[in-house]
């Protein structure tokens, strides 16, 4: 069984100030974990992943992740927000085989004020 | 260019109707998948097919049927549509092996039914 907690549904950041999107997760097997964003009326985007090796993943358009296993948490980070990243963000969990399913946490809405 | 395609994007309908959202894929994946997402809430898996002729229902209970009779095709029906079936439909795709972990999603079809 696995599950993801993404506490409060919108945080808001001032443009170049420090993001950050927490995520913990439960799983009985060694996690893949996801992070995606969702831009308005848009689909999902990959920001980026863990699946082995190297604990701190670099995504897309700056963000990274760190995957801390004793705190089960995978937070999202960014040093300095810029106005194109509000968006939605999903935390997602898998398991390793090839056929395991994502598991996503409720989202967090990320505004950016000018 | 690879892709994942849905049509139509936003379909209002009247309750009874018998409807088809659209799922195509130009990525070379076998795998396909069903997603319903509401606003503040996890996605949900409802459908998901690992090849032709394959399909499963995923963990949230739908209406809805799919089929899957080419690989890059994977079309969602719903054969009597109400207004609790008013949400948004994201489509998926993923490799069966290499980047068999990441799920690439198309851009959703959002249903309103009257």
């Amino acid at each position: 069984a696995q599950s993801v907690t993404q506490l409060g549904s919108h945080v808001s950041v001032s443009e170049g100030a420090l993001v950050l999107l927490r995520c913990n997760y439960s799983s009985s097997v060694p996690p893949y974990l996801f992070w995606y964003v969702q831009y308005p009326n848009q689909g999902l985007q990959l920001l980026l992943k863990y699946t082995t090796g190297a604990t701190l993943v670099k995504g897309i358009n700056g963000f990274e992740a760190e995957f801390k296993k004793s705190e089960t948490s995978f937070h999202l980070t960014k040093p300095s927000a810029h106005m194109s990243d509000a968006a939605e963000y999903f935390c997602a969990v898998s398991g390793s085989g090839a056929n395991c399913k994502l598991t996503f946490g409720k989202g967090i809405t990320l505004s950016v004020r000018p | 260019e690879a892709d994942i395609y849905q049509t139509p994007r936003y379909l209002v309908i009247g309750t009874g109707k018998k409807i088809t959202l659209e799922c195509s894929q130009t990525m070379g994946h076998d795998k396909m998948y069903w997603y319903q997402q509401d606003p503040g809430m996890e996605l949900h898996l409802i459908h998901y097919s690992y090849g032709v002729n394959s399909t499963e229902k995923g963990d949230l209970s739908s209406e809805s049927t799919v089929s899957r009779i080419r690989t890059e095709h994977f079309p969602l029906t719903l054969e009597s549509a109400r207004p609790s079936h008013t949400s948004q439909y994201l489509c998926a795709s993923s490799a069966i092996r290499g980047d068999a972990d990441t799920q690439y999603f198309g851009p959703g079809t959002r249903l309103t039914v009257l």
